[in-house]
């Protein structure tokens, strides 16, 4: 199993600044993914962040608005830049492990309000 | 493209109930199902992982099963208790690809 720890938990922002979630692994994964899950929604993944080079982003997302760092196999960041109420949502991070059974493991979220 | 169902949206119980919620998914090339419980503002935890060729898997009050042919999976809960109100989501993978529900929001009342 993986142990995630993401920071921070919740935060309230002003329309217009920015806002990074670090998301750190007890151990070695080679898949990292971002979700977004606005209010009373499932979850929408934003990119996979992959190690050494750059995320790949899913339909509807873009790097000027949630670049993304992976500086190694147990570290990423999303930040949210330039956010607006529409931004205000529960972030997600999640590995892939479990060896070969595809299974996730979620950090315990960031809930964002943007006024 | 994969698309994930949960059948009912909301169920409210009194405690000591047992209950089963519904996940079905429309492409039945799945490497595996997972289920997972989400409190209010929190992140996901895993219950219960069903590789494509098990039928079911159960972890103390919880079982799951999976009937693949059919795009079904159903999580059986019993004797609930007032702790297991949350929102529970299914999930199927494949290629590394996710699909979620949109999640089952239970109450269990005292």
């Amino acid at each position: 199993s993986a142990v995630i720890s993401q920071k921070p938990s919740r935060d309230i922002c002003q329309r217009g600044t920015s806002l990074t979630i670090q998301c750190q692994v007890d151990s070695q994964v080679t898949m990292m993914f971002w979700y977004r899950q606005q209010p009373g929604q499932s979850l929408t993944l934003i990119a996979t962040a992959n190690q050494g080079s750059e995320a790949t982003y899913e339909s509807g997302f873009v790097i000027d608005k949630f670049p993304i760092s992976r500086p190694n196999l147990t570290f990423s960041t999303l930040t949210v830049s330039n956010m607006s109420p529409e931004d205000s949502s529960i972030y997600l991070c999640s590995v892939l492990g479990g060896g070969r059974a595809e299974k996730l493991f979620f950090g315990s979220g960031t809930q964002l309000s943007v006024l | 493209k994969q698309e994930v169902t949960q059948i009912p949206a909301a169920l409210s119980v009194p405690e000591g109930e047992n209950l089963v919620l519904n996940c079905s998914f429309t492409d039945s090339a799945i490497y595996n199902l997972q289920w997972f419980r989400q409190d209010p503002g929190k992140g996901l935890t895993s219950l219960l992982l069903i590789q494509s060729s098990q039928r079911e898997q159960t972890s103390g009050r919880l079982n799951a099963s999976l009937d693949k042919s059919s795009g079904r999976s159903t999580l059986y809960i019993a004797a609930s208790q007032p702790g297991d109100s949350a929102t529970y989501l299914c999930a199927v993978s494949n290629f590394n690809k996710f699909y979620f529900g949109s999640g089952t929001k239970l109450n269990v009342k005292p």
